[in-house]
């Protein structure tokens, strides 16, 4: 099926720097989502890019896809000791019937030293 | 608080017991999922409600059983699990037709003993 793969696994970087995450994909997609997720607690929605858009901004956040080399990137600027966390790309297929599934690659361990 | 909200937060349950996790959304969505998270894996989907009906079924255990009375509730029912089945149970909810932004629980962290 199909799944996103964030490189790096693990990134550790100091307060203040700049934190940029990848992810590949197989297959088309509908879209690209990120999501974040504190130690053993749920996923939180951060940014969902559509498979026409090139660059998406929010806040500290700003997205980039491109869909001919199928793959993203997550760039936080400025990082905080609170942005600690572990990062998912997913990517959204459309699966018939108007169904959409979501399929999750491992992350990446974002670690901000203080 | 997401506005999906999951309970117990936490579960310990022998391989024989019967238990079940329980998901609410008071969102307004008319899609409901349940994924499973191990250690070094991937996020799982398990199971996917459209408008309370089943879609998705991938490749689950027969011990995992869903259930979705109407499109703000969905259970998932466990028996006879087994100690790889630890794992954190994530429910999340969204709009159908949009491919948008999924919101998720806070999990169930189970350990089968």
């Amino acid at each position: 099926s199909q799944q996103g793969e964030e490189d790096p696994q693990a990134l550790s970087i100091q307060e203040g720097e700049n934190a940029t995450m990848n992810c590949s994909y197989k297959t088309s997609i509908n879209n690209l989502q990120w999501y974040r997720q504190n130690s053993g607690r749920g996923l939180v929605h951060l940014i969902l890019i559509r498979s026409n858009e090139r660059e998406k901004h929010s806040g500290r956040l700003r997205v980039t896809l491109d869909t001919s080399k199928k793959s993203s990137s997550l760039l936080i600027t400025a990082s905080r000791a609170a942005d600690t966390a572990s990062y998912f790309c997913a990517t959204v297929e459309y699966s018939g019937a108007g169904s959409y599934q979501l399929t999750f690659g491992k992350g990446t361990k974002l670690s901000v030293i203080p | 608080e997401t506005g999906v909200t999951q309970t117990p937060r936490h579960l310990v349950m022998g391989m024989t017991n019967k238990k079940s996790l329980k998901c609410e959304q008071h969102l307004g969505h008319n899609a409901m999922y349940w994924y499973k998270q191990s250690a070094k894996k991937p996020l799982e989907l398990m199971f996917v409600y459209n408008f309370k009906e089943q879609t998705e079924n991938n490749s689950v255990p027969s011990r995992f059983s869903p259930e979705c009375p109407n499109s703000s509730h969905l259970f998932l029912h466990l028996h006879t699990l087994q100690p790889e089945d630890s794992a954190l149970y994530l429910c999340a909810s969204s709009l159908l037709g949009g491919g948008g932004g999924y919101t998720f629980g806070s999990g169930t962290r189970l350990t089968v003993v």
